[in-house]
């Protein structure tokens, strides 16, 4: 039973341009939520996916939009990167249905330069 | 807004030793309270939750302590082991309206020495 997978692991940018970054959740679980972690600090809540809309939204501008398809998998969007972007860009997934653990994916590496 | 603070930053224990890591909140509409473990280049796994209707939860090593009133909680690692060595974060967010919105604290980097 693969766990929430990401791609890619690691992107470089420059500033600028934009950016799509992918996530697969685990099997069964149907929402997909998204966190910016900065070097040194906690994740911060981007938005959450379900039923193919976003539902929640947390303090991020409107470059950063998402997609969730039918099969529950989702991307992040970036649009004009700035060098504050670069970050780790955590995944997690869980089921509606069971309001319990959120399980994250290993994140993908974003460098800003 | 920091709305969960977390301390130390980072904490040195001897093996064998308690590990303990704090966290306060400020919103009182958190509901739920997990901590989360962090190894380099992973993405963080939930280690232990509580909800505010109990003061403590325990799970093998690992208990949470809740003080409803003074807005605070804490993780104590017993008998700490060198695997327990990672970056530990709590975090906080309204049950109701699902756990995927979590308010996390800004991590304690624990080190477990021989």
């Amino acid at each position: 039973d693969a766990g929430v997978t990401q791609s890619p692991t690691h992107l470089i940018k420059t500033r600028g341009q934009q950016v799509t970054l992918r996530c697969s959740p685990k099997s069964g679980h149907d929402t997909v939520s998204w966190y910016q972690q900065a070097l040194g600090q906690g994740p911060q809540f981007i938005f959450q996916y379900y039923e193919e809309e976003e539902r929640q939204r947390g303090n991020f501008p409107d470059r950063f939009s998402g997609h969730q398809f039918p099969n529950y998998s989702s991307e992040l969007n970036v649009n004009a990167l700035l060098l504050g972007d670069s970050a780790l860009y955590l995944c997690a997934s869980s089921w509606t249905g069971k309001n319990e653990k959120l399980f994250f994916g290993s994140g993908t590496q974003l460098s800003v330069l | 807004q920091q709305q969960v603070k977390q301390s130390p930053q980072s904490l040195i224990v001897q093996k064998g030793g308690i590990s303990i890591i704090n966290c306060a909140y400020e919103n009182t509409a958190f509901d739920y309270f997990p901590w989360y473990q962090q190894f380099p280049g992973k993405g963080p796994a939930l280690l232990i939750a509580i909800r505010p209707d109990v003061s403590e939860k325990k799970e093998g090593r690992f208990t949470i302590s809740f003080n409803k009133s003074a807005k605070q909680f804490s993780l104590h690692i017993m008998d700490s082991q060198p695997g327990d060595s990672a970056t530990y974060f709590c975090a906080a967010s309204n049950y109701g309206f699902g756990n995927e919105k979590l308010t996390f604290g800004t991590g304690t980097r624990l080190t477990i020495i021989p």
